[in-house]
């Protein structure tokens, strides 16, 4: 069981703003910043959004990242076909020794 | 090109050990603190284990304490994790992933490609 909670699913069409929540505590996301991973089908994971809204060089300014509080939330506007990919949320836990962890991942289907 | 490639993985009974190796390649990789993550046949990932960048200092999930054990030779650019005692619910696919420094503090900036490891008699 995943210590921060995603949705299992999300879903919009193309050109639709859809956004993904992650929920921690305040060992967690209270209190260190957050991540965003994006997999697409069949391949390794790819960083999206580090320290909680910044994207690093070649992802799109579509997605962006916020943090309020134990939570977390990723957005993508404008959303694209190739958007279609699991999403995960991590961050490090002062309660596991300062290790890291995953969200349970947020499969986003574009209709 | 920065890159880190796994291999090493295969099938393997319950019971048994497998050594994966990951080898990096276009970074100054002793610089680097490195982790192996795991992704079970459609579910998420998870953390297994982390290393310093000298091998000095070593954490482990609980799932895999005392049959894990993860080191380096950064002198061969490689990193490892020897895993003994294999389990069924250790089946998945096992990639290596550095941590960002300066420029992406704390998150994974590069992953492997992975390598599947199957427990099965």
């Amino acid at each position: 069981q995943s210590v921060l909670t995603q949705p299992p699913s999300a879903s919009g069409t193309p050109g639709q703003r859809v956004t993904i929540s992650c929920s921690g505590s305040s060992s967690n996301i209270g209190s260190n910043t957050v991540t965003w991973y994006q997999q697409l089908p069949g391949t390794a994971p790819k960083l999206l959004i580090y320290s909680n809204s910044h994207r690093p060089s070649g992802v799109p300014d579509r997605f962006s990242g916020s943090k309020s509080g134990t939570s977390a939330s990723l957005a993508i506007s404008g959303l694209q076909s190739e958007d279609e990919a699991d999403y995960y949320c991590a961050a490090w836990d002062d309660s596991l020794n300062g290790l890291v962890i995953f969200g349970g991942g947020t499969k986003l289907t574009v209709l | 090109e920065v890159q880190l490639v796994e291999s090493g993985g295969g099938l393997v009974q319950p019971g048994g050990s497998l050594r994966l190796s990951c080898a990096a390649s276009g970074f100054t990789f002793s610089s680097y603190w490195m982790h192996w993550v795991r992704q079970a046949p459609g579910k998420g990932l998870v953390w297994v284990s982390r290393s310093n960048s000298d091998g000095s200092r070593t954490n482990y999930a609980d799932s895999v304490k005392g049959r894990f054990t993860i080191s380096r030779d950064n002198a061969k650019n490689t990193l490892y994790l020897q895993m003994n005692s294999l389990r069924a619910e250790d089946t998945a696919v096992y990639y290596c992933t550095r941590v960002g420094q300066l420029l992406y503090p704390g998150a994974f900036d590069i992953w492997g490609q992975g390598t599947m490891v199957t427990v099965s008699s």
